[in-house]
């Protein structure tokens, strides 16, 4: 079956820091993969994709890639923001849009 | 509606009683997805929607749990005889429109806890 490995946190780090949390897949097929972010107090919301294998999806200064060869999807930033702070969610689909989730990584970075 | 809305935003119940959890997806949607978030398991997939079918319930957890679909829009789910391990947040998300996985939202949850 379907399942998604990321570090567990929580991950602490100064303003301006640079970030990566690691993120490990197991699928059959071809997945889709993301990066969901859960702010305090919201919902989760889609940070950033990628559907095929060397794909590198970004957003808000975030990215990742897409390796097929070594199952990953790291999640990186070069200059973390306090207002970063948040839970970040790995995941993937092979299907018809159901979500594998990985266990959520926290984020806090302080001043 | 312009998100998905969930009702209510949290829920204390005792051990034993019945729970409904209600999702109002974007309208025009028409995958509605229910998933269930516990402190230190991440999220786990529940029940998936397709119009008012639901073509994959594997992910719930027990017979206790039970998913309802009309109109193609609103859903409920309901938890049946709640025990303590069901609480979490649930979760739920739809899917439509043209814009591929950028139109995949979720909603900001329900909160269950059972005392």
């Amino acid at each position: 079956g379907n399942s998604v490995t990321q570090m567990e946190g929580p991950v602490t780090l100064s303003e301006e820091a640079f970030l990566t949390i690691n993120c490990t897949y197991t699928a059959t097929g071809y997945p889709s993969l993301f990066w969901y972010v859960q702010y305090p107090g919201e919902g989760l919301q889609l940070l950033l994709k990628a559907t095929k294998a060397d794909d590198k999806g970004s957003n808000k200064g975030f990215e990742a890639t897409y390796r097929k060869e070594t199952t990953s999807f790291h999640l990186e930033k070069g200059s973390v923001q306090v207002s970063d702070s948040a839970v970040y969610f790995c995941a993937l689909s092979t299907g018809y849009s159901t979500l594998t989730f990985g266990k959520g990584t926290m984020l806090l970075v302080s001043p | 509606g312009a998100g998905v809305s969930q009702s209510p935003s949290n829920k204390v119940t005792e051990k034993g009683k019945d729970v409904e959890l209600r999702c109002d997806p974007i309208s025009g949607h028409t995958a509605l997805y229910w998933y269930r978030q516990s402190l230190g398991q991440g999220l786990e997939f529940l029940i998936y929607f397709q119009g008012n079918s639901a073509p994959d319930k594997s992910g719930l957890p027990s017979d206790r749990f039970s998913a309802e679909r009309t109109g193609g829009s609103v859903s409920t789910l309901t938890i049946q005889r709640t025990q303590q391990e069901d609480s979490a947040v649930y979760l739920c998300a739809s899917l439509g429109g043209d814009r591929g996985w950028d139109g995949y939202t979720f909603g900001s949850g329900t909160r269950l806890t059972v005392v």
